[in-house]
């Protein structure tokens, strides 16, 4: 079984600060981990995603995150928030070879001018 | 990446009423999915569309409630039944791109209200 747990359903940072949204997963094997966004009464964009091989992953419009196995975490990152990342963000998980996406219950992004 | 398209964008319907939702890719994929996203809540899935057999329906979701065509690799509906308010949700159609990305992709989604 899979699961994912995002912290926070809201978040609000200033326009220009840091941006960290949290992903923590359970799975009972190596899982694949994305993150995907949805813009308001849009579908899901996918912004980045981890398979294999190196555990910083970079995506769109400046996002990055990273694999931490030891952690079981995937938290998605950008350095500087821009008035358009408001956003609503879903972390989810699949298993290598299965086609079944979990999601996470979301967190929505406030950027404060 | 795949491009997928569904139709309507939005529909306002009355309690008691069908509605069909149509779903098209750009390409050839294998299995189709449909999610539903209630207000303010995350993505659920209610049934994996496979071409040339019958949809795999997840707990708690009925075929005579969702039934699902799949007549083709590019194509595949979604039906709310006797819809109810209950039933207003945004309905997302997604294929897995399993040969280049092993990646799932969204459409834009199906906006319903139900008065």
């Amino acid at each position: 079984a899979q699961s994912v747990t995002q912290l926070g359903s809201h978040v609000s940072v200033s326009e220009g600060a840091l941006v960290l949204l949290r992903c923590n997963y359970s799975s009972s094997v190596p899982p694949y981990l994305f993150w995907y966004v949805q813009y308001p009464n849009q579908g899901l964009q996918l912004l980045l995603k981890y398979t294999t091989g190196a555990t910083l992953v970079k995506g769109i419009n400046g996002f990055e995150a990273e694999f931490k196995k030891s952690e079981t975490s995937f938290h998605l990152t950008k350095p500087s928030a821009h008035m358009s990342d408001a956003a609503e963000y879903f972390c989810a998980v699949m298993r290598e070879g299965y086609q079944k996406v979990t999601f996470g219950t979301g967190t929505k992004l406030q950027v404060i001018p | 990446s795949a491009v997928i398209s569904q139709k309507p964008s939005r529909d306002i319907c009355q309690r008691g009423t069908s509605l069909t939702i149509q779903c098209q890719v750009d390409s050839q994929v294998t299995m189709m999915f449909w999610y539903r996203q209630q207000p303010g809540q995350s993505l659920t899935l209610i049934a994996t569309a496979n071409q040339g057999s019958e949809a795999t329906y997840e707990s708690g979701f009925v075929i005579d409630k969702f039934p699902i065509s799949r007549p083709n690799l590019t194509f595949s509906t979604l039906t709310v039944s006797n819809m109810s308010p209950e039933d207003s949700s945004i309905y997302l159609c997604s294929v897995h791109d399993r040969g280049r990305t092993d990646t799932q992709y969204f459409g834009p989604g199906t906006r319903l209200t139900v008065l």
